[in-house]
């Protein structure tokens, strides 16, 4: 079944403990991106992956970092999480090939990891 | 910049009614344009999508949306809802030469007996 894998879905932790939430993806889709979603403020990028190796800013890219050194790993590093980090967190992928009347640029979503930083 | 609007932060319709949830986007280029369904505890799921062609699209559950470019809209349109269609929905617009993804705050439907 294709899907995308985040882990863990909850996750309780303290202002200045590092944590990574991984994320997977089994469709072979060169594309992969992080969200946050917050009240009001619908999903937010944080960081994006054109491919292995390539990873960029989005818009909310401050107190995050990302690598991708796998096609389908894309985790999300929070090197000393904050209050204000508490948030919703979403992993999406997409193929960036093919036709656009098919699978190309819609984004699969994981089931989301919902951090709450005491 | 690209941005997308959705009017309605929520919309209560009783079942078996017609509800239209609107989105307005602004771009100065070409764009492709999704409305995702979020339930209950899950993730994003598509519903649609418009990449080109007839402005008339239609998607998954009944749902379907009219791509307007002079009035730079897209609004969600179902003529009768059920119990099941309560969710969160989000409009989404990405850009011609861009991979981003732009979403609207999302328009909470609820669905009453």
């Amino acid at each position: 079944e294709a899907q995308v894998t985040q882990n863990p879905r909850y996750l309780i932790t303290v202002t200045g403990k590092k944590l990574t939430v991984t994320c997977s993806q089994n469709m072979n889709h060169e594309y992969m991106s992080w969200y946050r979603q917050d009240p009001g403020l619908g999903l937010r990028q944080i960081y994006y992956s054109m491919n292995v190796e390539v990873t960029d800013k989005g818009d909310v890219p401050e107190g995050y970092k990302v690598s991708r050194k796998e096609k389908r790993n894309f985790p999300l590093i929070l090197e000393s999480p904050s209050p204000n980090q508490t948030s919703l967190y979403f992993c999406a992928s997409s193929s960036r090939r093919g036709s656009r009347y098919l699978d190309k640029n819609i984004q699969y979503f994981g089931a989301g990891t919902r951090l709450s930083v005491l | 910049a690209q941005s997308v609007t959705q009017l309605d932060s929520q919309v209560p319709v009783f079942e078996e009614a017609p509800v239209e949830l609107r989105c307005n986007y602004s771009s100065s280029v070409s764009v492709y344009l999704f409305w995702y369904v979020q339930y209950p505890n899950q993730g994003l799921q598509l519903l649609l999508k418009y990449l080109s062609g007839s402005t008339l699209v239609k998607g998954i559950n009944g749902f379907e949306a009219e791509f307007n470019k002079s009035q730079t809209s897209f609004h969600l349109r179902k003529p009768s809802v059920h119990i099941s269609d309560t969710a969160e929905y989000f409009c989404a617009v990405e850009g011609d030469s861009s991979y981003k993804l732009i979403f609207g705050s999302g328009t909470r439907l609820l669905v009453r007996p």
